[in-house]
């Protein structure tokens, strides 16, 4: 499995764009990028996946270079309410992996007034 | 109800006890997680499973003991914890699993402390 590793934590403040870049030097060919987000006392919830360039949604969007060796999540105008953990995970894709999700440490973002 | 549900919300039990945590999914779901949180340590996977049957367990203790009576349940019982078993317990369910069933949606979780 490969391995993440993203900042600690970031602050920002509300209607500024975070970026958090999560680096994955040993990706394999058929993993995908994928983040969770989660809030206190509760479970993660997942935002967004990709597997090269660009993809955006309503919540994010996800730049990832030529290379995959790294990944950013950028949030958009955060508020107060986007402050959580946010979870850069490499998902395998083989069947016989099933569906192990490893969970890193995270970015614990802060959005300030 | 709608989504994963995860009852109770909040458990203190003693060393001796048993209980269980359940785990509920109305999404249609063939894949359910149990995994564990605890303070300051990343999520840990402890068992999945695919059409009601354990395909994955990893290295947890026989002191948390799972269940899955269906494809909509999934119990974890729990009997002569130990202080560091205190964490977040957290079930999630997905469509399936394999490629591209990377979306798992998770419950609220059950905090448990164990005294």
């Amino acid at each position: 499995l490969a391995k993440t590793t993203q900042p600690i934590s970031m602050d920002s403040y509300e209607g500024q764009e975070v970026n958090i870049t999560c680096s994955h030097n040993n990706i394999a060919t058929n993993d995908y990028i994928t983040w969770y987000q989660q809030f206190p006392s509760q479970g993660p919830r997942f935002i967004i996946q990709g597997y090269k360039t660009k993809v955006t949604n309503e919540v994010a969007s996800l730049f990832i270079p030529a290379d995959r060796k790294s990944s950013t999540l950028s949030l958009p105008r955060v508020s107060l309410s986007d402050t959580a953990v946010y979870y850069c995970l490499v998902v395998p894709q083989a069947q016989a992996a099933g569906n192990k999700l490893t969970f890193g440490g995270g970015t614990r973002v802060l959005v300030k007034p | 109800e709608t989504g994963v549900t995860q009852t109770p919300r909040h458990l203190v039990m003693g060393m001796t006890n048993k209980k269980s945590l359940k785990c509920e999914q109305h999404l249609g779901h063939n894949a359910m997680y149990w995994y564990k949180q605890s303070a300051k340590k990343p999520l840990e996977l402890m068992f999945v499973y695919s059409l009601e049957e354990r395909v994955e367990n990893n290295s947890v203790p026989s002191r948390f003991s799972p269940e899955c009576p269906n494809s909509s349940h999934l119990f974890l019982h729990l009997h002569t914890l130990q202080p560091e078993d205190s964490a977040l317990y957290l079930c999630a369910s997905s469509q399936a699993i394999g490629a591209h069933n990377y979306e798992q949606y998770f419950g609220p979780g059950t905090r448990l402390t164990v005294t």
